[in-house]
């Protein structure tokens, strides 16, 4: 099975800071992963497919990069909307394994 | 609009059964592959199964350990999950989501599952 790791568990940032969020896969997945935002009573909502490819809708500050083994989310300058839980989701093989989640906190 | 609503959650002891179910609507039910995907309270997001269009290719997660049966109608636009031997820890939010291979474009509200005695 493959195993993510995703990493920091929980960041505090501000407003219009710049936040990148890492997950590890424990072997290559090509572009095989995905990013999700995750609202307290919310469902997940997709932001990121195929490592990079930004969903239609989401703003064009959220990032996806990286390939292989390594993975990064980028949140270019925070809006008080940001602050959530993202979770990376690789989609190689199955079983599928999300990431640990990260949550993002206001300074 | 893709639709996606979760029923069947509720109460149940522990070693005791529970179906939930999934009513898909806006879309073409039978295209697309639906998945199961839970979160225990407070925790992280967790795979539980998927099963492709015509229910040629079913997985589970390992956890699982052959206590859950994921399964669809498409004459009826609905995805089921039986779960059997129910634990403390099946305790949680369940989420069906459409897409293939992880790639979950749409969510459902959830339903609560919770398994106490």
């Amino acid at each position: 099975d493959i195993q993510v790791t995703q990493s920091p568990p929980s960041v505090s940032a501000s407003v219009g800071d710049r936040v990148t969020i890492t997950c590890r896969a424990s072997q290559g997945i090509g572009s095989a992963l995905g990013w999700y935002q995750q609202k307290p009573g919310e469902a997940p909502k997709r932001l990121i497919y195929a490592a990079s490819s930004l969903q239609s809708g989401v703003p064009s500050r959220f990032s996806g990069s990286g390939s292989g083994t390594e993975f990064t989310l980028t949140i270019s300058s925070l809006q008080p909307e940001d602050f959530a839980t993202y979770y990376c989701l690789q989609q190689n093989s199955y079983p599928l394994t999300f990431g640990q989640g990260t949550r993002l906190e206001i300074k | 609009e893709v639709q996606l609503v979760e029923s069947g959650g509720g109460l149940v002891k522990p070693g005791g059964s529970l179906r939930l179910s999934c009513a898909g609507s806006g879309f073409t039910f039978s295209s697309f592959s639906m998945n199961w995907v839970r979160q225990a309270p407070g925790k992280g997001l967790e795979w539980v199964s998927s099963i492709s269009p015509n229910s040629d290719y079913i997985y589970y997660a390992d956890s699982l350990k052959g206590r859950f049966t994921i399964s669809r109608d498409n004459a009826q636009n609905s995805l089921f999950l039986q779960m059997n031997s129910l634990r403390a820890e099946d305790t949680g939010v369940y989420y069906c989501a459409r897409g293939s291979y992880g790639d979950y474009e749409y969510w459902g509200q959830g339903t609560l599952v919770t398994v106490s005695s």
